[in-house]
Order: structure tokens, then sequence, then C-alpha cells
């Protein structure tokens, strides 16, 4: 069935430094790649996301890159500060999104 | 717009009872999402729902659980009889039909004892 496997699952980093989250997705029918960040209390919320016609997209410090053809794509954060410390959700899913599938998540730690 | 409101934000049952989740969508969504997230499982979806039908309920795990949206602006999750394995943050989403991100609601926290 479909998966989207994530990595890494903890993430260390001192603040200032980038982060990189990569995933992987198994199904060729996606075109719709999300990514949420979930702050510990709260539900995940949308922060970017990327279309399979698109290979790179930016939003000030955040940065989505996809591959169509290896069937990955990556979060890119740079100059990161202590209040990006969550879990950080990448998903998957096929025009209309009502099959998402979510990676396991990664947690962040920015160290002040 | 408050977002996708969920209520209760915590419940502790007993084994046995039943559990009704609540969710308010945001006005003029017209897809509704119940997601169950575990620390095993990571985030799964139970069901969906399209202008207030049920489209798939395959993630549904038992007949223990049921979901209903009498309208456009409510929605519930109940859970009868609950379990222990049950406990678990039970998260509404919501999505307009134009747009592929999903707004979330804060989460109910299930615990049942």
């Amino acid at each position: 069935g479909e998966n989207v496997e994530q990595h890494p699952s903890t993430l260390s980093v001192q603040e200032g430094d980038s982060a990189v989250i990569k995933c992987t997705y198994s199904d060729s029918a996606s075109n719709y790649f999300p990514w949420y960040k979930q702050e510990l209390g709260k539900g995940p919320q949308l922060i970017i996301d990327i279309r399979s016609n698109v290979g790179e997209k930016k939003d000030q410090r955040i940065a989505v890159t996809l591959n169509k053809t290896a069937k990955h794509f990556s979060l890119h954060i740079t100059e990161t500060q202590p209040e990006d410390s969550a879990v950080y959700f990448c998903a998957a899913s096929s025009t209309g999104g009502f099959k998402t599938i979510f990676g396991a998540g990664t947690r962040l730690f920015v160290k002040a | 717009d408050a977002g996708v409101i969920q209520s209760p934000r915590h419940e502790v049952t007993e084994m046995g009872q039943e559990v009704t989740l609540r969710c308010k969508p945001i006005s003029g969504h017209d897809y509704l999402f119940w997601y169950r997230q575990t620390m095993m499982r990571g985030l799964e979806l139970l069901i969906y729902f399209n202008n207030n039908v049920p489209i798939d309920d395959s993630g549904m795990p038992e007949d223990r659980f049921s979901a209903k949206m009498p309208n456009a602006s409510f929605s519930t999750l109940k859970i009868q009889p609950s379990e222990p394995r049950d406990s678990a943050v039970y998260f509404c989403a919501s999505r307009a039909g134009g747009d592929d991100g999903y707004t979330f609601g804060s989460g109910t926290r299930l615990t049942v004892v």
C-alpha cells in the first residue's frame, strides 16, 4: 500500500544552523506534498507545500524540494531558532488530498 | 475565524463507557477528517466526510467506533464501549474543496482506564 518514510526521527541542531528532513513516498500518483509542524499540545499546522509540477519552493527560512523521479522530497530550515523546535510531518497525496499519507514525524530540537 | 474547534480537550473515562468527541469545522470547508495519533502508529485517518456524507470509513478500527456529521458545522466521533487501547489523541481537520492543505483542531486527548 501507499507509504511515506521520513528521516531522521529525531534531529538536534544548534541555533543558527540548518536542519534538513527527508521523505520518500511509494505512490507514483502522488502529486501534492505538504509539510506540517506540530507543537506540544497542539494540532499539526500546515507550514509549506509543494506540487509535482514544481521542483523547489521557498518561504522565508523554510524551503521544500521535490524529486519526482526518485520519489524524494525534503524540508530545509535555515538559521534555525528555538521556536522551530517541534515535530515535523511530511505527507503525500494525489489530487484532491483525500488519502493523505503522513510520515512518522521528526522531532526537531534547536539548542540555544 | 476561530479555526477547527474540538471538545473536550481532555477526556478520562473508564473502560466500557461511551465516549463522544466533538468537532466544529471551519465555516465553508466541505471536507472533514477524523485522525487518531499514537506514538506507535503516528497519524491514522479514521474517516472523512464530504458535504456531510461519509466517504471513506475504512480506517475506523472496529464497530465500536462510529462517526456522524448531521450538518456542515458539527461532527461527532463516538466510541462505545471504550477500551484502554483506544487511548490516543484524536484530531479533527477540515479542508476547503478547492484546496489541499488541512486545518487541524487542537485535538482531544483520550485516556481510557
